[in-house]
């Protein structure tokens, strides 16, 4: 079962900021918040990770709680190709490698 | 640097016959992971291999689905004796050691 929730779905305005929230409540010391999105039914594409700090890249900021148990992740300028579904997962360890537990996601409808 | 190819995009098959779903990992990709997504649902992790290994199937159903990944080759997703049921997207998805996972395009199964 995914270790995370996120709301069904979200929508804001092309140019904006989008604010995507995610609750982990059990997640575990050593498990990394992973931020994956799906436009349309294409596969899924990597956006950012992080563990205790906040992160940044070129596509978006991951602003991770203090305590852990919740995460934020920032587009900072919207635009229309941004529409899609965007999934919070917590990464579960195995033998040399990980899965990763996808939830329901967040559908994100950016307007113009 | 070539992503994760996978193939055929789209297989139509009817029930009680075999399908074969291909997938050639990045360049480099050692691990390769079979996800499965229902229409309206998340990506659910189904098995995790390593070249001429099963390291974790315990999301693959127990009868009629069978993985491998040979030491030449692409990864194979094998499905016998097909249901209505199996209709999915099948993904796959590719790794380093300790790298994030790369998803191909998928391919699209439906069962008449």
């Amino acid at each position: 079962d995914a270790k995370t929730t996120q709301p069904p779905s979200m929508d804001c305005a092309e140019g904006r900021a989008a604010n995507l929230p995610c609750n982990h409540s059990t997640i575990s010391g050593n498990e990394y918040v992973y931020w994956y999105r799906q436009i349309h039914s294409q596969g899924p594409q990597y956006i950012i990770h992080g563990l205790k700090n906040n992160e940044t890249n070129e596509m978006a900021s991951l602003i991770i709680t203090e305590d852990r148990k919740s995460s934020t992740l920032i587009l900072p300028h919207a635009t229309l190709r941004d529409t899609a579904v965007y999934y919070c997962i917590v990464r579960v360890a195995m033998d040399s490698s990980y899965k990763l537990i996808f939830g329901s996601g967040t559908r994100l409808l950016v307007r113009p | 640097n070539a992503g994760v190819m996978q193939n055929p995009r789209h297989l139509v098959r009817r029930r009680g016959q075999e399908a074969r779903l291909r997938c050639s990992p990045m360049k480099g990709h050692s691990h390769v992971y079979w996800y499965r997504q229902l229409p309206e649902e998340g990506l659910k992790f189904m098995v995790y291999l390593q070249k001429e290994n099963i390291i974790d199937e315990s999301g693959m159903p127990k009868e009629r689905f069978s993985a491998e990944f040979p030491k030449e080759g692409p990864s194979i997703l094998r499905i016998q004796q097909v249901v209505r049921g199996d209709s999915a997207a099948y993904f796959c998805a590719s790794s380093s050691d300790v790298g994030e996972q790369f998803f191909g395009p998928g391919t699209r199964l439906t069962v008449l």
